[in-house]
């Protein structure tokens, strides 16, 4: 079966930190896809990156960056100079082809995150 | 364009009761999924509507259940509510059956702003 652990439930730091979201994910696939969204206290979740199994390619945009490695099966985000618009619940996410065959999103239990001003 | 809706926002219902949450997905986006989300986790996958029959179904008892319209929109049913049935129910819609074939990505579900179900 896919899980997705998020370790971190809720982290705390002061404007313009670098903070770090850890993510690990479970799955007997060897072709999956990984996805972080985040929630705003609005509710909707807004989808931020995707990446499949075979592209550890780690990218930067902007502020954000994203590790991916599949020796460690993580999958971390990183907010760089942090804002207090960043606060909200980030879920990383996980589809394969076993349980939900590549048609919906397993979720981890999310990390509250908090930038004070 | 209009994002993923969702009706009404929020709802309470008593033990017992039943309730309907609509959805209309993005325009042009044949499919439609269904996600409880309680309190404190992470969305959870209820269930997954394409080209109006059902096409995925997560762990949820028969007391849930769904339906799409020819226009793609969608209505979520929960019978007898339980206490436990107090959440956020999120509808997300992309535009084909699956998220990804053969290793090339394909989709991105993207959400609505959820339904609030308490149930007293």
């Amino acid at each position: 079966a896919q899980k997705v652990t998020q370790a971190q439930t809720e982290i705390s730091v002061v404007e313009k930190e670098d903070v770090t979201l850890d993510c690990v994910y479970e799955t007997r696939d060897t072709t999956y896809y990984l996805f972080w969204y985040k929630q705003p206290p609005s509710g909707e979740l807004v989808f931020l990156i995707r990446r499949n199994s075979f592209d550890e390619q780690n990218e930067i945009s902007g502020r954000y960056s994203w590790n991916f490695q599949k020796s460690t099966s993580s999958f971390n985000f990183t907010i760089t100079a942090s804002q207090v618009v960043d606060s909200a619940v980030y879920f990383c996410a996980l589809s394969a082809s076993m349980d939900t065959g590549r048609r919906a999103l397993t979720f981890g239990s999310g990390t509250r995150l908090q930038v004070q001003p | 364009d209009a994002g993923v809706t969702q009706s009404p926002t929020h709802l309470i219902k008593t033990r017992g009761q039943h309730v309907t949450l609509r959805c209309s997905p993005i325009s042009g986006h044949k499919s439609v999924s269904w996600y409880q989300q309680v309190l404190g986790q992470g969305p959870q996958f209820i269930f997954q509507y394409y080209e109006k029959e059902e096409r995925g179904r997560g762990n949820f008892p028969d007391r849930f259940s769904a339906r799409q319209f020819p226009n793609y929109s969608s209505e979520l049913n929960v019978n007898a509510l339980l206490l436990g049935d107090s959440a956020l129910y999120l509808c997300a819609s992309s535009p084909n059956l699956v998220l990804w074939t053969s290793g090339k990505i394909t989709d991105t579900q993207y959400f609505g702003p959820g339904t609030r179900l308490t149930v007293l």
